[in-house]
Parts: C-alpha cells; sequence; structure tokens
C-alpha cells in the first residue's frame, strides 16, 4: 500500500521559518513526481508545486514561485515544503501527493502522462498567529 | 492562472443522479485530457474519483463517472448515496508552465 505521511502540526509567529516533511516509499520518491497542494481554512485546494526527487528538480505555480520553496531527500524518502518568512495568511491544511511518473532523458527529467495525484498524506495544519 | 469553475453547491435525494460542472478555458481542460476529480469529506484528505476525464481508480464505485465537452468537464454521480456527500474538486493539466489548476470546488449534498 502506497503511503505518504506527512509531520504533525505547527504553530508559528509571523517571520518565523518553517519547513514541513512528507515521507513515503523509496519507490515512491524514485519513480514519481509530488506535489503539494494548500487549503485555506474554509476554502478551496490550490496547487502548490511539485518535485523530482530523483533529480531535485521542482516546479512552482506562479502564484506561489518565490513564496515557498518545495525540496527533497532521495535517500530518506522525504520532501519538503519551506517557508522563510511566515506570514498570517500562510495559516492553512498542506496536503502532499503522488503525482505522475517521472522520466530522464538528455540530462533533464520530465512529468509522464499521468497527471493525477492517486495517494496523499494525512494533511499538515499550519497556524501563523502572533 | 485562474481556478477552473465550479458551481457552489448541487444536490439530490438518496437515489438521483447529480452532475458537477468545470469550466476551463483552451489553454487547460479544452485542450488537455488530463482532467481529474477529487472527493473531500470534511476533516479528511482528498480522494482521487476520476482521472483522465473518465477513467475510475480501482476501488471508485461506478455510479461515478466523467465526460468533457470543450472547455467543460463534467462529473456525474449516479444513484445518489448518503456517503457522497462531500465536496468535490476538478483538476486539469495546464501545459509545461502553469502544469496543474484546480477547481473552485462544489459541495454535494444529499437531501
Amino acid at each position: 500500500e502506497v503511503q505518504l505521511v506527512q509531520s504533525g502540526a505547527e504553530v508559528k509567529k509571523p517571520g518565523e521559518s518553517l519547513k514541513i516533511s512528507c515521507e513515503g516509499s523509496e519507490n515512491t520518491f524514485t519513480t514519481y513526481w509530488i506535489g503539494w497542494v494548500r487549503q485555506m481554512p474554509g476554502k478551496g485546494l490550490e496547487w502548490m508545486g511539485i518535485i523530482y526527487p530523483g533529480d531535485s528538480d521542482a516546479r512552482y505555480s506562479p502564484s506561489f514561485q518565490g513564496q515557498v520553496t518545495i525540496s527533497a531527500d532521495k535517500s530518506s524518502s522525504t520532501a519538503y515544503l519551506h517557508w522563510s518568512s511566515l506570514k498570517a495568511s500562510d495559516t492553512a491544511m498542506y496536503y502532499c501527493a503522488r503525482g505522475p511518473k517521472g522520466y530522464c532523458s538528455g540530462g533533464r527529467c520530465f512529468l509522464a502522462s499521468d497527471h493525477y495525484f492517486d495517494y496523499g498524506g494525512q494533511g499538515t495544519l499550519v497556524t501563523v498567529s502572533s | 492562472q485562474s481556478a477552473l469553475t465550479q458551481p457552489r453547491s448541487v444536490s439530490g435525494s438518496p437515489g438521483q443522479s447529480v452532475t458537477i460542472s468545470c469550466t476551463g478555458t483552451s489553454s487547460d481542460v479544452g485542450v488537455y485530457n488530463f482532467v481529474s476529480w477529487y472527493q473531500q469529506h470534511p476533516g479528511k484528505a482528498p480522494k482521487l474519483m476520476i482521472y483522465d476525464v473518465s477513467k475510475r481508480p480501482s476501488g471508485v464505485p461506478d455510479r461515478f463517472s466523467g465526460s468533457k465537452s470543450g472547455n467543460t468537464a463534467s462529473l456525474t454521480i449516479s444513484g445518489l448515496q448518503a456517503e457522497d456527500e462531500a465536496d468535490y474538486y476538478c483538476c486539469s493539466y495546464a501545459g509545461s508552465y502553469t502544469l496543474y489548476v484546480f477547481g473552485t470546488g462544489t459541495k454535494v449534498t444529499v437531501l
């Protein structure tokens, strides 16, 4: 069974930094892209970005480019979502999810054509308040 | 890239059918057959219900079906059941720059 396990809830102050994690299996992290999704309180899902742990290539939604950093450690099968300076508006539930398979050619890695997210983590609630 | 447009809510009685629309543009829904649908119960993580417009993952009941016409995709729930009451989100691939865009979400109420 595919499992993605996210780190626990966080309470932070504005301006603080934070890194939350998403751990899975070796097969997942060597074969698939891992995506991150935000859900603000009472609101809908927003796609943030995606990373291929195989080469740490990260792509971002234009809405989140520069606001967060997505990284991964293939050796520990863990993906991360990082903020350098949190804002109150970052208060939300964050989900990681398994995305398309990846493949590499000519020194670059690409998303295969299975454009959906089939397994997700349980979510990490981030609360930013002074 | 704007969110795909879904109705805020739809409702139906047990056994009836409901259809949720998901309207995008010629840059996402209209050009790619990569629309997926997710069900989210309160306090729970989203669950994949439909992918590639009309394919169902293993374990998803066949009363859930998907289709697409032009810039609009649709999710139909036939034979509505109480456990189908949830929020539903569509998502489309939108090309190599934007990659993905979600819909605004629809609350399905079983009367």
